[in-house]
């Protein structure tokens, strides 16, 4: 059975840094690409970036680029993203899903809340 | 990279069709047979339910179909059920290797 598990969210202040981790399990890792997905409260989907499974091609939204990282240990079948410079637009719940092909997200984790605030 | 457009909602009763339109550029829904279309009911995770335009992954009802002309797709639920009722959100590959989503739909069973 495919499982996504996202962890390390939380309450961080404007300007700081928080990384995510999402977990895999179920599946071959290294052959499939990972996206992060979040949602803002109460809004809709918003791509933010993706791995591919070598993890020699990094993919990421114009609104995080220069401020996010992804990176991903194959060894440890987990994905990560580094969250630097965080603003409050950023606050949203954040899903990684595993990628079918590229565009195509066949399973989700159950997402995991990042709020940025003073 | 602007999101593709969505109706912010549609509602039919039980039995009905409903179709939700999903309108991109060039650079996207019209320039790939690579829309997907996901439904979310509240505070889950989306689930994948037509992807590649008019393909649907095993276990998803056939009540769900999916469309595509020019930058415009479309997803079609017949025989509305009650458990259709959530929010539903098309995607796309785009020309800058990332992907958009469109806004969502809420889907109202009357």
């Amino acid at each position: 059975e495919v499982q996504l598990l996202e962890s390390g969210g939380g309450l961080v202040q404007p300007g700081g840094s928080l990384r995510l981790s999402c977990a895999a399990s179920g599946f071959t890792f290294s052959n499939y690409a990972i996206h992060w997905v979040r949602q803002a409260p109460g809004k809709g989907l918003e791509w933010v970036s993706a791995m591919s499974g070598s993890a020699t091609s990094t993919y990421y939204a114009d609104s995080v680029k220069g401020r996010f990282t992804i990176s991903r240990d194959n060894s440890k079948n987990t994905l990560y993203l580094q969250m630097n410079s965080l603003r409050a637009e950023d606050t949203a719940v954040y899903y990684c899903a595993k990628a079918a092909d590229f565009h195509v997200f066949d399973y989700w984790g159950q997402g995991i809340l990042v709020t940025v605030s003073s | 990279q602007s999101a593709l457009t969505q109706p912010a909602s549609v509602s039919g009763s039980p039995g009905q069709a409903i179709t939700i339109s999903c309108t991109g550029t060039s650079s996207d829904v019209g320039g790939y047979n690579y829309v997907s279309w996901y439904q979310q009911h509240p505070g889950k995770a989306p689930k994948l339910m037509i992807y590649d335009v008019i393909k649907r992954p095993s276990g998803i009802s056939n009540r769900f179909s999916g469309s595509k002309s020019g930058k415009t797709a479309s997803l079609t639920i017949s025989g509305l059920q009650a458990e259709d009722e959530a929010d539903y959100y098309c995607s796309s590959y785009t020309t800058s290797t990332t992907v958009v989503f469109g806004g969502g739909t809420k889907v109202t069973v009357l």
